[in-house]
């Protein structure tokens, strides 16, 4: 059985710090990593994707793939309360295979 | 452009009736996807339509669920003789993916809420 793992928090994190969120996937034969955010009542969105070991950059978030330790983690920079959200990681396998979802973590920026 | 779309967006029907659930994709988009999300918790995968190749049904739960896809385009979710624990929010994505890739966005439409009586 695939699967992602994740702490459903909540994670609570003061406004202006940096909020970092972990993901443990099971299989070592995967490709592609998500972050999508999720509002409450809301759709998911994607955030970020990341297929390279390394860390992937785009404005305030950055991702972070460990593929040796099946480990994919997302950092928030200077966190705003509109961050404030839950935040999904994903996972694809293969190229074929469907895309697998952890439980979400809940993340709470306080002012 | 149009995003995905999905109708209903809520559905209340009685334990034991049967119902569908309609997804449209984004124009063009060769992946549709469906997922269930009970209050409170993660994604769970339902079904996977890739091109013409055959669906990923690995996520049904019962054989009370089927979906189908039409023309490479919209997408019915149906269940039959539905059961209380039936009820969640059913989303739908949709991709576009080259033969062999693994790069894709996934969109979401505004899913359908079910309650099941």
């Amino acid at each position: 059985q695939k699967e992602v793992e994740q702490n459903s928090g909540p994670l609570s994190v003061p406004e202006g710090a940096i909020a970092s969120l972990n993901c443990t996937y099971s299989d070592r034969v995967s490709q592609s990593f998500f972050w999508y955010r999720q509002y409450s009542g809301k759709s998911p969105e994607l955030i970020m994707s990341i297929y390279s070991n390394g860390d992937k950059e785009d404005g305030r978030f950055t991702a972070q793939l460990n593929k040796a330790s099946q480990y994919v983690s997302l950092l928030i920079r200077d966190s705003q309360p509109s961050d404030s959200a839950t935040y999904l990681c994903a996972v694809r396998y293969s190229s074929a295979s469907k895309i697998i979802f952890g439980s979400g973590t809940r993340l709470s920026i306080r002012p | 452009g149009a995003g995905v779309s999905q109708s209903p967006s809520n559905k209340v029907t009685e334990k034991g009736k049967d119902v569908e659930l309609r997804c449209d994709p984004i124009s063009g988009h060769t992946a549709l996807y469906w997922y269930r999300q009970s209050l409170g918790q993660g994604l769970e995968f339902l079904i996977y339509f890739q091109g013409n190749s055959a669906p990923d049904k690995s996520g049904l739960p019962s054989d009370r669920f089927s979906a189908e896809r039409t023309g490479g385009s919209v997408s019915t979710l149906t269940i039959q003789r539905t059961q209380q624990e039936d009820s969640a929010v059913y989303l739908c994505a949709s991709s576009y993916r080259a033969s062999g890739s693994y790069t894709d966005t996934q969109y979401f439409g505004p899913g359908t809420r079910l309650t099941v009586l």
